[in-house]
């Protein structure tokens, strides 16, 4: 079964706003990382957040990790067209696999 | 520099048919993977590679077989395809020893239809 599951399931926001997402998970994890998806395409890795750490920037990405909830999250910002994407959560438990979410699908308007 | 190379992208298949869809990546990977996508339902595990000369199942092995041909390639065959097959199909490769990180890398999918 999915370990990871993405709220909301579909997020519709205007250029330049922010974009938030989150992610919960059921079991330990060695990390959790976030991946884009855009239409007809394969996953693309965006981050990795390891299970000792709290917060981590990459460009306009922002992740949080709190192991205690069992949840992430994944903010954009200032968000553009080229962001219209599906995104998944996916946890590392260092068993050679990652388990994905269902994914949060995100449209940002012009 | 091709990454992951899926072929063939999109097959219509009859109830019945086999076929094998190839993935290779020239990443000098130590792990493979293959995924089916289904609408809402995000990526599903059917087997995986953690090295060559090794494959295990995932979550939804059934009705499907796999070959480590060699550390490049890892293809997957349906040997009677099924409607419940029609997906889409994604291979993966990652190198798990390094820095512990398993951030897997995709191919483009082959869209599979079983009718």
């Amino acid at each position: 079964s999915q370990q990871g599951e993405e709220d909301p399931q579909a997020l519709s926001i205007q250029e330049g706003e922010n974009a938030t997402m989150n992610c919960s998970y059921k079991t330990s994890i060695n990390n959790l990382q976030w991946y884009r998806q855009n239409s007809g395409r394969g996953l693309v890795h965006l981050i990795l957040i390891r299970s000792n750490e709290r917060e981590k920037h990459s460009g306009r990405l922002r992740v949080t990790l709190d192991t205690s909830k069992k949840s992430s999250s994944l903010l954009i910002t200032a968000s553009r067209a080229a962001d219209t994407a599906s995104y998944f959560c996916a946890t590392d438990a260092n068993d050679y696999k990652l388990s994905f979410g269902a994914g949060t699908t995100v449209t940002v308007r012009a | 520099n091709a990454g992951v190379t899926q072929t063939p992208k999109f097959q219509v298949l009859k109830t019945g048919q086999s076929m094998t869809l190839q993935c290779a990546q020239d990443m000098n990977h130590n792990s493979m993977y293959w995924y089916r996508q289904d609408p809402g339902m995000g990526l599903r595990l059917i087997y995986y590679s953690a090295s060559e000369g090794t494959t295990d199942k995932g979550e939804v092995p059934n009705g499907y077989n796999v070959s480590r041909l060699n550390k490049r390639e890892f293809s997957l065959r349906l040997e009677s395809a099924a409607p419940s097959q029609t997906s889409v199909y994604f291979c993966a490769s990652s190198d798990p020893s390094a820095g512990g990180q398993n951030i897997q890398y995709f191919g483009a999918g082959t869209r599979l239809s079983v009718l």
